[in-house]
C-alpha cells in the first residue's frame, strides 16, 4: 500500500497564479484532511472531509478551495495565489465514522509550496 | 478555546539518557490526546493515542505517555534516548468529531 500520496513535491507560483494540490489515500478512508505547516505555528487545518460527499471548514480556509473527488481523492485548489500562502501543504486521512472519530491521522509527504 | 501547548520549542538530551517532551491541554469534555513525530521532509507518522483507561499509554519506538488529568498534561517519554528519535515532535488533541488541533511542536536533539 502506498498510503497517502502527494502531487506534486513542490512547486513555485508567481502571486495571482492558480494550482490544484492532489492527494489520494488507498487505505479506504472516509475522512481526509488538508493542513498548512509554517514554522512556529504547527500544523492548522484548511478544510476536511468526513467522509465523501462532504467537505467543511477549519481554521484557516480563506483563499483554499476543496473538491472530495470520490472517496480516494481529496484535492485542494489556490485560486489566486498569495505570498501568504507560501507553505508545506499536508494531506492527512483516518477511518472516520466506523472508529468512533477517535483513530490517528495518517499523513503524506508535504507539499512544499513557494509563492513568489 | 481548545488547545494544546508544547511549553519547549527545543529538548536537547544525550544518548542513553531518559528524555521528557511536555505538552498540556485545555479541552472540555473527556480528552483525546495523540503525539506525532516528524523526520526531516517528511510527513508526520503517529506514535501513541490517549482515548481512555490506563494513564500510561505505550506507542511505537519505546515511546510512553503519561496522561494526568489534575495537571492537564500528555507529556511524551523514552527511558533511552537514541540519536534517531531526533525529530520534531507535535502533541495534538481532538476538539470535535475527526478534528484534530495542533500545538506548535517541540525540537528534540539527541547527542551522541
Amino acid at each position: 500500500n502506498a498510503g497517502v500520496t502527494q502531487t506534486p513535491k513542490f512547486q513555485v507560483l508567481k502571486t495571482g497564479q492558480s494550482m490544484t494540490l492532489q492527494c489520494a489515500q488507498d487505505m479506504n478512508h472516509n475522512s481526509m484532511y488538508w493542513y498548512r505547516q509554517d514554522p512556529g505555528m504547527g500544523l492548522r487545518l484548511i478544510y476536511y472531509s468526513a467522509s465523501e460527499g462532504t467537505t467543511d471548514k477549519g481554521e484557516v480556509p480563506n483563499g483554499y478551495n476543496v473538491s472530495r473527488l470520490n472517496k480516494r481523492e481529496f484535492s485542494l485548489r489556490l485560486e489566486s495565489a498569495a505570498p501568504s500562502q507560501t507553505s508545506v501543504y499536508f494531506c492527512a486521512s483516518s477511518g472516520g465514522r466506523e472508529s468512533g472519530g477517535m483513530d490517528e491521522q495518517f499523513f503524506g509527504p508535504g507539499t512544499r509550496l513557494t509563492v513568489l | 478555546a481548545q488547545s494544546v501547548a508544547q511549553p519547549e520549542d527545543q529538548v536537547n538530551v544525550a544518548e542513553g539518557n531518559p528524555l521528557t517532551v511536555k505538552c498540556t491541554y485545555s479541552v472540555s469534555g473527556n480528552p483525546y490526546l495523540f503525539w506525532y513525530v516528524q523526520y526531516p521532509n517528511r510527513g508526520l507518522q503517529f506514535l501513541l493515542k490517549y482515548i481512555t483507561g490506563d494513564n500510561l499509554v505505550k506507542g511505537s519506538y519505546g515511546f510512553e505517555a503519561e496522561f494526568n488529568k489534575s495537571q492537564t498534561s500528555f507529556h511524551l517519554k523514552k527511558p533511552s534516548a537514541l540519536v534517531s528519535d531526533s525529530a520534531l515532535y507535535f502533541c495534538a488533541v481532538r476538539v470535535a468529531f475527526q478534528k484534530l488541533v495542533f500545538g506548535t511542536g517541540t525540537r528534540l536533539l539527541v547527542s551522541p
